[in-house]
């Protein structure tokens, strides 16, 4: 089945830029998503891009896709402190119904 | 708008007791509806998805249950708990059909631990 793989930890100071990885190994995906996971709270979809664009950018987000290496990262310009959080990266599942996979989860911690 | 409730919020439950949790959707009518598990330190784990009113695929074996009385209605249940079922449990929906762009909504959770 999809394997969905992040790092577990991030630590940034504000006002830097955040960086959060993923990998998959199904390349038949054709939406890929980030979703956001505030503390004590369930899971908000965040942004997402389709599988023939390289690079989506929606204000301070930047998604990069890059297909051959089956990699996706999620880019934050100007990390704030509300911007702490856990970030899933999620890929459709292969079954033909409307399943996605989800990473581990990166715990981003900015610090002022 | 759509809006996504569970209850309880917080749930303690010792081993060996029964379990109900709830969830319920608001504005939308025939949702996909799925329960997840995000143990400590782990992604989320599907557990159940349905397409419609009793119809309910499990994605894991284990002691819990799900069912769909009602159209916005999903229950996740269990007859004895174990400690390996503490962790926070998540409903979601999505729009019904097949569509190529997936958009799940998450409700808020309830963190169940099994003591």
């Amino acid at each position: 089945g999809e394997d969905v793989e992040q790092s577990l930890f991030l630590s940034v100071r504000e006002g830097d830029s955040s960086v959060i990885n993923c990998t998959y190994t199904d390349s038949s995906s054709t939406y890929l998503y980030w979703y956001k996971q505030e503390p004590g709270a369930g899971l908000q979809l965040l942004t997402y891009i389709f599988s023939n664009m390289d690079m989506k950018q929606d204000q301070r987000l930047t998604v990069l896709l890059n297909k051959k290496d089956k990699h996706l990262s999620l880019r934050i310009a100007d990390t704030q402190t509300g911007d702490s959080a856990i970030y899933f990266c999620a890929v459709p599942m292969n079954t033909g119904f409307q399943k996605l996979v989800f990473g581990t989860g990166t715990r981003l911690l900015v610090s002022p | 708008s759509q809006t996504i409730h569970q209850w309880p919020a917080t749930l303690v439950q010792p081993v060996g007791s029964p379990l109900s949790l709830e969830c319920t959707v608001e504005g939308t009518s025939n949702p996909n509806l799925y329960w997840y598990r995000q143990a400590a330190g782990r992604g989320l784990q599907l557990l159940f998805y349905s397409v419609g009113i009793g119809q309910i695929s499990s994605e894991v074996p284990q002691n819990l249950s799900a069912s769909r009385p009602q159209d916005r209605q999903f229950i996740l249940s269990s007859k004895k708990l174990l400690l390996s079922d503490s962790g926070f449990y998540l409903c979601a929906w999505s729009v019904q059909g097949f569509n190529i762009r997936i958009e799940q909504y998450f409700g808020p959770g309830t963190r169940l631990t099994v003591t």
